[in-house]
């Protein structure tokens, strides 16, 4: 069975910081690899997503992640972080292909940016 | 195209009544997915349409939860007897079948608080 490893609950960085989320993922065949965002009260946007080919995508926003396929790892990161950036921040595993493709998420790590 | 619209938006109930939320995907998806989320938790699986058979439902949280996609289009998803236990974000995303690469979008969710 697919899972999704998010070890950092909570993140605290200075706007203009720098900024890495951890995600590690398990999955016996090559993954389908999201990061979503949640705001307070809201649903789910997609930031970006790696179905195959280079292993660094681009996102929305101003995020990348790079997909290593050695360490199991779906590192998210951005350059210089903006208050708006504070959010609850969601990696996703789907097992892909033409098959049921659920997506399996892990349990977020919360974004505080101060000022 | 207005998105996944999920009523409705919050839901107080008293424990015992049975609530019922409803989901309207992103017109042309076949693929249709129920979610619970908890506070400081992801989004946990429920079950699956694709059209209207619904292909997964092995985890539903008990026989108390029943989900419909009676003619492909809209979903339902009841809770019966509900507990406080219930308390929780219930979230409908919904993908389009016939492409191999693509996410599943999500509405904004139906809070549910049981008293």
């Amino acid at each position: 069975a697919q899972s999704v490893t998010q070890p950092d609950i909570h993140i605290t960085v200075s706007e203009g910081a720098s900024l890495e989320l951890r995600c590690n993922y398990s999955y016996g065949a090559t993954p389908y690899l999201f990061w979503y965002v949640q705001s307070p009260g809201q649903g789910l946007q997609l930031l970006l997503k790696y179905f195959s080919g280079d292993t660094l995508v681009q996102g929305i926003k101003g995020f990348e992640a790079e997909f290593k396929r050695s360490q199991s790892s779906f590192n998210l990161r951005k350059p210089s972080v903006h208050w708006s950036d504070a959010a609850e921040y969601f990696c996703a595993v789907g097992a892909g292909g033409g098959g049921s493709y659920i997506p399996t998420f892990g349990r977020g790590t919360s974004l505080i940016v101060h000022p | 195209d207005t998105g996944v619209s999920q009523d409705p938006r919050h839901k107080i109930t008293k424990r015992g009544q049975n609530v019922t939320f409803r989901c309207d995907p992103i017109s042309e998806h076949n693929r249709l997915y129920w979610y619970r989320q908890t506070l400081g938790q992801g989004p946990e699986f429920l079950t699956y349409f694709q059209n209207e058979a619904q292909l997964e439902k092995s985890r539903l949280l008990s026989d108390r939860f029943s989900a419909e996609r009676p003619k492909g289009s809209f979903s339902t998803l009841e809770i019966q007897r509900t507990e406080q236990g219930d308390s929780a974000m219930y979230l409908c995303a919904s993908s389009p079948r016939d492409r191999a690469n693509t996410e599943a979008f999500f509405g904004q969710g139906t809070r549910l608080t049981v008293v």
